[in-house]
């Protein structure tokens, strides 16, 4: 089955420490997107991606890193310039038509210790 | 920059009834997509339903509908008889045409109570 493929499900560090989240879809779409949810503060952009060697910084960048050597992977570090990085981190792709359907995997909840 | 704001945090009603998310936005453009996103506890985002700007007629899927009020920047949701299972957090998104970012409102947690 097609989808969209997040991993680890949950995920403890210890503060200082770069960690990087795994994305993977094979729905063969063109775009891919790491949001990040906090309560109450619905989702926001990290970085999107509308083709392989290339990204876009979101809205909260900083303290983050991605790479798109493939087509079907777009992992996420969260570095130790992260402030603030227990968060709850959502990949989405999309064929990058700039429609807006969104396909979601499961997300990985980091904690930060 | 376009703004989505969902005024509902939270909300509970019994199953069967009838229940409406609110959702506004704010663009300048005319040509947009608006989404309704579910997510359930189990957390895998899902498309509910999907509205494009230049279509008067108010988007359904099933149980599912929304009242597009554009010159009201308005998009609310309309789940009919509802079920256990649209428990879940409610996001609306908006995209203006030809975009590559999704705006999304704060989130609408819904209860539905046996």
């Amino acid at each position: 089955d097609g989808g969209i493929t997040q991993s680890p499900k949950y995920l403890f560090r210890k503060e200082g420490q770069n960690v990087t989240l795994s994305c993977e879809q094979n729905l063969n779409h063109d775009a891919m997107y790491w949001y990040r949810q906090d309560p109450g503060q619905g989702l926001r952009l990290i970085y999107y991606s509308q083709i392989v060697n290339d990204f876009q910084k979101g809205d909260i960048a900083e303290g983050y890193s991605v790479s798109r050597e493939k087509k079907e992977s777009f992992p996420l570090t969260v570095t130790s310039a992260q402030k603030n990085p227990t968060a709850f981190y959502l990949c989405a792709s999309s064929w990058g038509q700039g429609t807006g359907e969104l396909f979601f995997g499961e997300g990985s909840r980091l904690t930060v210790l | 920059a376009q703004t989505v704001t969902q005024s509902q945090p939270e909300m509970s009603v019994q199953e069967a009834e009838t229940v409406t998310l609110s959702c506004t936005y704010d663009t300048s453009e005319s040509n947009y997509y608006l989404f309704w996103y579910k997510q359930p506890p189990s957390r895998q985002m899902i498309l509910v339903i999907r509205q494009e700007a230049y279509k008067q007629q108010n988007a359904t899927e099933n149980r599912f509908s929304v009242n597009f009020q554009k010159a009201a920047k308005s998009f609310s949701l309309k789940i009919s008889d509802s079920q256990l299972g649209d428990t879940a957090m409610y996001f609306c998104a908006f995209i203006s045409q030809g975009a590559q970012k999704l705006v999304f409102g704060q989130g609408t947690r819904l209860t539905i109570n046996p």
